[in-house]
């Protein structure tokens, strides 16, 4: 069983600038939420889809987007990208929607935006 | 608006001591809690829950214990190990789709 994994591992930007990550979720897990950890901070809810459809959004901006793939691979994407984006972005995928379902973490995409 | 709280960015203890860290919370919808813990390049791995019906939940060396009249919860390691040392994330969630995680305290245990 292979775990949630995330590309690329750093990535670097300019203002203005577009982006994408990508996640793979853990096999068989239907449900991936997004977070953004901002330097000194938690990680903090962006959206989580399932059965590829948006499911909940925290406090982001519609440049914030996403996609989930039937495979159970997603991506995050970020459009017009400001300094303040500038954050780890962590993926986790769960079994289930409900808020107790245990969620797996990818280890991070580390974006820097100039 | 920070809902969790962890009020302690760092803590400090001496191998085969107890540890114990905290976290307050303001949302009283919250019925789940979750602790956390992250090494470095790795991403968060859950450690320890409780659900808003119990007060106390043990596995192992880890016990967290919650207040609900205080919105206050508890993490505690006995004893502490250097393989414990990380940044322990406490999160809630209220029945819904997403974690509220606090800011995160960062364990360093001495040998």
């Amino acid at each position: 069983e292979t775990g949630v994994t995330q590309s690329p591992t750093h990535l670097i930007k300019t203002r203005g600038q577009q982006v994408t990550l990508r996640c793979s979720s853990q096999s068989g897990h239907n449900t991936v939420s997004w977070y953004q950890q901002a330097l000194g901070q938690g990680p903090q809810f962006i959206f989580q889809y399932y059965r590829e459809e948006e499911n909940g959004r925290g406090n982001f901006p519609p440049r914030f987007s996403g996609l989930q793939f039937p495979n159970y691979s997603s991506e995050l994407n970020v459009n017009a990208l400001e300094l303040d984006d500038s954050a780890l972005y962590l993926c986790a995928s769960s079994l289930g929607l409900a808020g107790d379902s245990e969620q797996y973490f990818g280890p991070g995409t580390r974006l820097t935006v100039t | 608006d920070q809902q969790v709280k962890q009020n302690s960015p760092s803590l400090s203890v001496q191998e085969g001591r107890i540890s114990i860290l905290n976290c307050d919370y303001t949302n009283s919808m919250f019925d789940y809690f979750l602790w956390y813990k992250k090494y470095p390049a790795e991403g968060p791995t859950f450690l320890i829950s409780i659900s808003s019906i119990k007060d106390k939940n043990e596995d192992g060396r880890f016990t967290v214990f919650l207040n609900k009249s205080a919105k206050h919860l508890s993490l505690h390691i006995v004893p502490s190990q250097p393989g414990d040392s990380a940044v322990y994330f406490c999160a809630a969630s209220s029945n819904d789709y997403k974690l509220s995680f606090g800011a995160g305290t960062t364990v360093t245990v001495r040998a």
